[in-house]
């Protein structure tokens, strides 16, 4: 069964940091492009960061650029989003996606994982 | 960075009925735009990919069409299932943004 279960989501103060990860399994881990999109409660989709089937690209929304890193263990199936200097606008749940047609499109995705950004 | 708008809002429907929901880019995407439909505390669900494929298991009753700046999502008849949020998606320049998205009610 291809599925994606993130963890790692919780509440952290302001500045804080949190890392997220998504437990992959049901298919090949490595031919994948791998995304995390976020959403506010009651709000739109957004995009935050992406990474290559082999790593070596890695894009951000500028929203989070140069705070969030994006990597991926291929060892373990596992991606990760390591989300530094936490502010409350980064409240949301976090979603990981796998890439698909291209890459650019999320066609599997995970439930989910709640981070709330308070003190 | 590119921004997609949808129309309309809200779409209230019965079933049975067909649905047609628009999104309009900032700037050309050629047809690199995907729909979504995301149902209350789920994940989004891919729909269509580059305009106007079906993805893998989607329903023939859900078409794409449209390139450059105007797109549309078509559901040829509604089922109780598909009353939902719509979102379409850009992947012709990072950031891959999302329109706001159109909500189809009963």
């Amino acid at each position: 069964q291809v599925q994606l279960v993130e963890s790692g989501g919780g509440v952290v103060q302001p500045g804080r940091s949190l890392r997220l990860s998504c437990a992959a399994s049901g298919f090949t881990f490595n031919d994948h492009a791998l995304h995390w999109v976020r959403q506010a409660a009651g709000k739109g989709l957004e995009w935050v960061a992406v990474i290559s089937f082999d790593g070596n690209n890695k894009y951000y929304a500028g929203s989070v650029k140069g705070r969030f890193t994006i990597s991926r263990d291929d060892s373990n199936n596992t991606l990760y989003l390591q989300m530094n200097s936490l502010r409350g606008d980064d409240s949301a749940v976090y979603f990981c996606a796998r890439g698909a047609y291209s890459g650019w499109y999320g066609d599997i995705w995970g439930q989910g994982t709640v981070v709330f950004v308070s003190s | 960075e590119i921004v997609l708008t949808q129309s309309p809002a809200t779409l209230s429907l019965s079933p049975g009925e067909g649905a047609t929901l628009s999104c309009r880019a900032s700037q050309s995407v050629s047809n690199y735009l995907a729909w979504y439909q995301q149902k209350p505390g789920q994940a989004p669900r891919l729909l269509i990919y580059d305009g106007s494929n079906r993805a893998a298991g989607i329903p023939a009753r859900f078409s794409g069409s449209g390139s450059g700046t105007d797109f549309t999502l078509t559901i040829s008849s509604l089922e109780p299932e598909d009353f939902a949020v719509y979102f379409c998606q850009q992947r012709s320049s990072w950031p891959g943004t999302f329109g706001q998205g159109t909500k189809v009610e009963i």
